[in-house]
């Protein structure tokens, strides 16, 4: 069975640059039957989806945060990652991250999660 | 893009119905047959409980059952019982390439 977790700092300075890292084990990110995702869950607030990639490196993301978002994928590690650039107050949120069906088109497993604030 | 509409909570009492909606517009729930509903419990991960509209994953109960009318999907759990009180999330593409979640319902089991 797949586990996703994610690792990376739990505060961020605005301005900077947050960065997490996913570690996907009992499965592999170079398989083309998923894409590999972010969702993250402001405090008391909904989902958002941020963006995903493909084990090629195809990306697709939020038009809404397109402009300060990277995901990149490294299959020799079997890991994935998000960096997410001029971060404010509203990214403080709990970052997750997920496997993405590409046939069945929904999120079939998720990392638990990992909080991130954003404060100087 | 906007978020998916869903009620910010319903409640129901053990062993009734209750339904879920998931409203959106014709180029995301109306133009695609992949909608899918999620449980979360707090501080847990989300947990897939629909897929493709009315499929569910193996190990998912047959109480919970998914369908779609225009731009409205719907999630229905049957026989409620104490276990189902969480909150439930929609999703959608939005486009072959990107994704929408709804707002969030909370269910109360009374």
């Amino acid at each position: 069975q797949v586990q996703l977790q994610e690792s990376g700092p739990g505060l961020v300075k605005p301005s900077e640059t947050l960065s997490l890292t996913c570690t996907v084990s009992g499965g592999s990110v170079s398989s083309g039957s998923y894409y590999w995702s972010w969702i993250r869950q402001s405090p008391g607030k909904g989902l958002e989806w941020i963006g995903y990639i493909y084990y090629s490196g195809s990306t697709n993301y939020n038009p809404s945060l397109k402009s300060r978002v990277t995901i990149s994928v490294d299959t020799s590690k079997n890991q994935f990652s998000l960096k997410l650039s001029s971060v404010t107050t509203a990214d403080t949120a709990v970052y997750h991250c997920a496997r993405h069906d590409v046939f069945r088109r929904c999120f079939d497993s998720w990392g638990q999660g990992t909080l991130v604030t954003v404060s100087s | 893009q906007s978020a998916l509409t869903q009620p910010a909570s319903v409640s129901g009492s053990p062993g009734q119905s209750i339904t879920i909606s998931c409203t959106g517009t014709s180029s995301d729930v109306g133009g695609y047959n992949y909608v899918s509903w999620y449980q979360q419990h707090p501080g847990k991960a989300p947990k897939l409980m629909i897929y493709e509209v009315s499929n569910r994953p193996s190990g998912v109960s047959n109480r919970f059952s998914g369908s779609k009318s225009g731009n409205t999907a719907s999630l229905t759990i049957s026989g409620l019982q104490a276990e189902d009180e969480a909150d439930y999330y929609c999703s959608s593409c939005a486009t072959s390439t990107t994704v929408l979640f709804g707002g969030g319902t909370k269910l109360t089991v009374l």
